[in-house]
């Protein structure tokens, strides 16, 4: 079955803090994808992968990078944490062609104090 | 780029009634749907796709009716019960090789009251 996690689960920063949000998918999907979800906002793209070795920007990028060093991981990263950041961030993986559903992680709660 | 447009943002049932929640999108090559559900503090689980023109999709307890022409897709709670409250959000995705461009709704919080 689908299987997509993350890690941590419930996060703590501090502002100006680097936080490293970790995703894995035994999927062997292409694709790979970060949203935050923030009520009023639903689910809003930062970064995306089509596979190992590539970020693409979505649509809220600034002030997170992404890393996708393997078709099984990807990374978000916050070099410089700010309260703003505080929000649930959810991992997708998707097959690579389109019509295809996306595969949703349990979710990272992230708190920037 | 698609613009997609969900409604309510909230609403509130009793049990039994039936619940809509509606979502138009404005890309006329949007083309494949989607209906997700989000129980509270938890992730988000495909409910229903649909691809094709006008289709009216069953599920358990629900129906989902596409119309290209209007550009609506709506999710049909045929009589709700509690283990129904969650928030919905449609997504629609676009016939695209190599990114998958799928678009969400804001979502619809649903109650549904004993």
């Amino acid at each position: 079955e689908a299987a997509v996690t993350q890690s941590p689960r419930n996060k703590v920063a501090v502002t100006g803090g680097k936080v490293t949000l970790s995703c894995n998918q035994t999927n062997n999907h292409n694709n790979m994808y970060w949203y935050r979800q923030d009520t009023g906002h639903g689910l809003r793209l930062i970064h995306y992968s089509y596979g190992a070795g590539s970020t693409e920007k979505g649509d809220i990028p600034d002030g997170y990078k992404a890393s996708r060093p393997s078709q099984e991981n990807f990374s978000l990263i916050l070099e410089l944490a700010t309260p703003s950041q505080t929000s649930v961030y959810f991992c997708a993986s998707g097959d690579r062609l389109g019509g295809r559903e996306q595969y949703f992680g349990p979710g990272t709660r992230l708190t920037v104090l | 780029g698609e613009q997609v447009e969900q409604r309510p943002p909230h609403l509130s049932v009793r049990e039994g009634d039936s619940a809509v929640i509606t979502c138009t999108y404005t890309d006329p090559n949007s083309y494949y749907f989607f209906w997700y559900k989000q129980e509270p503090g938890a992730s988000l689980q495909l409910l229903m796709k649909v691809f094709s023109s006008t289709e009216i999709n069953e599920g358990q307890g629900f129906t989902v009716l596409l119309n290209k022409k209007d550009k609506r897709l709506s999710l049909n709670l045929t009589a709700a019960h509690p283990g129904d409250s969650a928030a919905y959000f449609c997504a629609v995705s676009a016939e695209n090789t190599g990114y998958q461009n799928f678009y969400f709704g804001k979502g619809t919080s649903l109650t549904v009251i004993p």
